[in-house]
């Protein structure tokens, strides 16, 4: 079983703070790293599917980096709202197994 | 819509009774998978399939069995043989990395067992 790890575990930030979070995941037999943003009550929604060293993806006010060769990926949400409230999950794709982290749970206050 | 549904919402069962979770997707996608969440982890791979008639053992499959007759579906039969059966059970689909797809992952609502 491969480790993937999120930290931190939660977050309690203000509306309009910039965060970010991360993803550590093992370097070696990558293929994919995905981010989901998982709302209660809602099904698992993907955010961005990573596939290259350096790759950077956005949507909207949220963004993510990748680093196959040290094994991380960060998830950054600008100006946080009330509705970016979820936990956001990490999936490292290994051959054709996910291997999920525990997730961030990020609570915004208005 | 295009979605996959799963059913019941909670499920309650005695222990020692096997019990089937429905998974029913109309993405047409060729690979489905069944993942337990427990409280304070990550979601754990039960089995998972790449295309009908085949299906293949994830981390935990223990206590548990598959079966992909149709495309369309994928039901987990949790058997008196799984320890600790009570957790939240979610299903997912996807195209296949090697049919060009990106394997990104559509689930459904989940299915909450409690076995008393």
């Amino acid at each position: 079983i491969l480790n993937v790890e999120q930290s931190p575990q939660s977050l309690h930030v203000q509306e309009g703070d910039s965060t970010n979070f991360t993803c550590s995941f093992p370097s070696s037999n990558f293929y994919a790293l995905h981010w989901y943003r998982w709302e209660t009550a809602k099904s698992p929604e993907a955010l961005f599917v990573m596939t290259l060293n350096g790759d950077e993806k956005k949507k909207g006010r949220i963004s993510a980096t990748l680093n196959t060769k040290e094994g991380y990926s960060y998830l950054y949400i600008k100006g946080s709202q009330p509705e970016d409230s979820a936990t956001y999950l990490c999936a490292f794709l290994n051959f054709n197994k996910f291997y999920f982290g525990s997730g961030t749970k990020l609570n915004v206050k208005p | 819509d295009g979605g996959i549904t799963q059913s019941p919402k909670y499920l309650f069962r005695k222990e020692g009774q096997n019990v089937t979770l429905s998974c029913e997707q109309n993405l047409n996608h060729d690979a489905m998978y069944w993942y337990r969440q427990d409280p304070g982890q990550g979601l754990r791979l039960i089995y998972y399939s790449q295309i009908v008639n085949d299906f293949q053992k994830g981390d935990i499959a223990e206590g548990y069995s598959v079966s992909r007759e149709k495309k369309e579906s994928f039901p987990l039969t949790v058997t008196s043989a799984q320890k600790n059966p009570t957790a939240f059970y979610l299903c997912a689909s996807s195209t296949p990395r090697l049919a060009g797809g990106h394997n990104e992952q559509f689930f459904g609502p989940g299915t909450r067992l409690t076995v008393l």
